[in-house]
């Protein structure tokens, strides 16, 4: 069946330092790719997809390439701020509303 | 602004006692899903609507339930709560539930098992 599997958190770094949350996946078919994120008492929400390899998803200074060839989709930012400290989870869907799965999640601290 | 609100935000109930919780959705979304989050873990897919078909995942217990009366609202019912039933409970909504449509959350329910 299908899997995501994210390296394991808590990650801790210094404001301005560069961010990459490692995420890889199996799955059947040409699955979706996203990254959500968890601020502390809130439900998740999108921070950038993309839906066929090679596309780039980018947002609020994020980015994430959809590898194929290495079926993998890491998370980078070039310089964190302490308002980036959250939970961030690579999902992906191959078929439809019922096939989303998530990764279980890397808490992401920054300190100023 | 259009959104998917979840209440109540913090409910505590006493083990074996019936518990309800809500969410409603401005955006029109065809497709709404109830995620079960334990602490530390990914969301679980409990169960989903699209538009009134009702899908509901193997695993879930028969102990969860969940209504949706129109297109609006979506509803879980927890019939006997166990403690092991305490966590973080989602509501999510998408537009056709395509593989690349995006999933929008409400800010969950914690639920308390005394």
């Amino acid at each position: 069946g299908d899997s995501v599997t994210q390296m394991e958190g808590p990650v801790t770094l210094s404001e301005e330092a560069f961010l990459t949350i490692n995420c890889t996946y199996t799955a059947t078919g040409y699955p979706s790719l996203f990254w959500y994120v968890q601020y502390p008492g809130e439900g998740l929400q999108l921070l950038l997809k993309a839906t066929k390899a090679d596309d780039k998803g980018s947002n609020k200074g994020f980015e994430a390439t959809y590898r194929k060839e290495t079926t993998s989709f890491h998370l980078e930012k070039g310089s964190v701020q302490v308002s980036d400290s959250a939970v961030y989870f690579c999902a992906l869907n191959s078929g439809g509303y019922q096939k989303v799965t998530f990764g279980t999640g890397t808490k992401l601290q920054v300190i100023p | 602004d259009a959104m998917v609100i979840q209440n109540p935000r913090y409910q505590v109930t006493q083990f074996g006692k019936p518990v309800t919780l809500s969410c409603s959705q401005t955006l029109n979304h065809n497709v709404m899903y109830w995620y079960q989050q334990k602490s530390s873990q990914a969301p679980k897919l409990l169960f989903h609507y699209y538009d009134k078909d009702f899908n509901n995942e193997a695993d879930t217990p028969d102990n969860f339930q969940s209504r949706r009366p129109n297109t609006s609202f979506c509803f879980l019912d927890i019939r006997s709560p166990g403690l092991g039933d305490a966590a973080m409970y989602l509501c999510a909504t998408s537009r056709e539930g395509g593989n690349s449509d995006t999933q929008y959350f409400g800010p969950g329910t914690r639920l308390t098992v005394l």
